[in-house]
């Protein structure tokens, strides 16, 4: 599949701090951009996502931007808790629609 | 409550023998998708289906099989051929393109 870059693999930040992950991607069809959160030996939730025509979503303490253009798209979440605490994945669609290339994870630590 | 279920939770099979999951969803979801989860390697998508008898290879489908012949299930088989087995299996589905994922919890296979 096309790649997505998602950069940092591993963050660590104090309680109440905000965090932020980016992602990169190659295929310029791609018009769907989920992210997921996942705890230990659990499976992906899929925690907010944004569309291509839209170039900011915010739901709560979780942000999301995109820029279409450089093909870049970011996670910010603020007030961080400890309970936030979890790898999260980017993913960018395909050009079937139908799947989705993930990023490698960022697995975020937050201390109290 | 509807979801998507994957059993069993932990697998263990010795090499060169066959093996299959199970996923099953009763989310009337058209979609349902295969990926494999390796530790720093993010989620890579062995097969993925849109319909019922109908499904299209991922980017590492090479030693395993699948099936969609109810919109409900779709099961996975991990054949002999395949190199390096031991993961983290995932099954996914949405109700249409590739939008909006719900994961099953998964199904860690450790071959011996």
């Amino acid at each position: 599949g096309e790649n997505v870059e998602q950069h940092p693999s591993t963050l660590s930040v104090q309680e109440g701090d905000s965090a932020v992950i980016k992602c990169t991607y190659s295929d310029s069809a791609s018009n769907y951009f989920p992210w997921y959160k996942q705890e230990l030996g659990k499976g992906p939730q899929l925690i907010i996502d944004i569309r291509s025509n839209v170039g900011e979503k915010k739901d709560q303490r979780i942000a999301v931007t995109l820029n279409k253009t450089a093909k870049h798209f970011s996670l910010h979440i603020t007030e961080t808790q400890p309970e936030d605490s979890a790898v999260y994945f980017c993913a960018a669609s395909d050009r079937t629609g139908y799947a989705l290339n993930f990023g490698k994870g960022t697995s975020l630590l937050v201390t109290p | 409550d509807g979801g998507i279920t994957q059993s069993p939770k932990y697998l263990f099979r010795k090499e060169g023998q066959n093996v299959t999951l199970s996923c099953e969803q009763n989310l009337n979801h058209d979609a349902m998708y295969w990926y494999r989860q390796d530790p720093g390697q993010g989620l890579r998508l062995i097969y993925y289906s849109q319909i019922v008898n109908d499904f299209q290879k991922g980017d590492i489908a090479e030693g395993y099989s699948v099936s969609r012949e109810k919109k409900e299930s779709f099961p996975l088989t991990v054949t002999s051929a395949q190199k390096n087995p031991t993961a983290f299996y995932l099954c996914a589905s949405s109700s249409t393109g590739g939008n909006g994922y719900t994961f099953g919890s998964g199904t860690r296979l450790t071959v011996v």
